[in-house]
């Protein structure tokens, strides 16, 4: 068990470009999530999900946001434009399907932290 | 937006003290989890306690749940300088499996 793996770790971009970061769960987990954390808050919920359907979008997540999980495996977020307000931690978390020994605990990768100067 | 509010924000205690943290939330749940995260880092899952289940042990962690005051404890007994962290209540929103979490109660202890 790898755990959850998010590259890069570290971005820092100016404003107006786009940035893409990859998430990869843990190889039997069928669900996949993306949280926004800013300082000094908890994670909010920017989207889910399962296998390659995405079944939930927060309203966080704006037209300049995008995300995909094109075989079911690993995802990307891509963010359009960047404003200084996309600044924050980007976390992907993973979960096995129902049945299979979880009770809807997730499992978090160590982030991305992205900085628009 | 937050579900949860951790009482208090922060909490600094000495080593071998225990620690409480708690946590109150809006609306009718399954489930409810706590998280660790330490500085910088991911989270860390816990423990999670049903919503028909009062208490639960884990290690020196015990969490309490009161679904009819909608809140929850975190208790780290004999706590060690490596529990300085962040933590994070979370409960799944109905009918979907999005964690909603609180604010946070940051915790520090000193050696």
């Amino acid at each position: 068990d790898t755990g959850v793996s998010q590259n890069p770790r570290h971005k820092i971009t100016k404003r107006g470009q786009n940035v893409t970061f990859r998430c990869d769960p843990i190889s039997e987990h069928n669900r996949l999530y993306w949280y926004r954390q800013t300082l000094g808050q908890g994670p909010e919920f920017l989207t889910y999900f399962q296998n390659e359907a995405q079944l939930e979008k927060s309203r966080l997540l704006s037209d300049r946001f995008s995300a995909e999980r094109p075989k079911g495996s690993f995802s990307t977020l891509e963010i359009q434009r960047t404003e200084q307000g996309d600044s924050a931690m980007y976390l992907c978390a993973s979960s096995p399907p129902w049945g299979t020994g979880g009770s809807g605990e997730q499992y978090f990768g160590p982030g991305t932290r992205l900085t628009v100067t | 937006s937050q579900q949860g509010e951790e009482d208090p924000q922060a909490l600094s205690i000495q080593e071998g003290e225990n620690a409480t943290m708690n946590c109150s939330y809006k609306t009718s749940i399954n489930n409810l989890q706590w998280y660790r995260q330490n500085s910088g880092r991911g989270l860390v899952h816990l423990i999670l306690i049903r919503s028909n289940e009062r208490e639960k042990h884990s290690g020196r962690l015990r969490v309490t749940l009161d679904t009819s005051k909608k809140s929850s404890s975190l208790l780290i007994t004999a706590s060690r300088a490596a529990d300085t962290a962040s933590y994070f209540c979370a409960t799944p929103s109905y009918n979907t499996d999005k964690l909603i979490f609180g604010t946070g109660t940051r915790l520090q202890v000193f050696p």
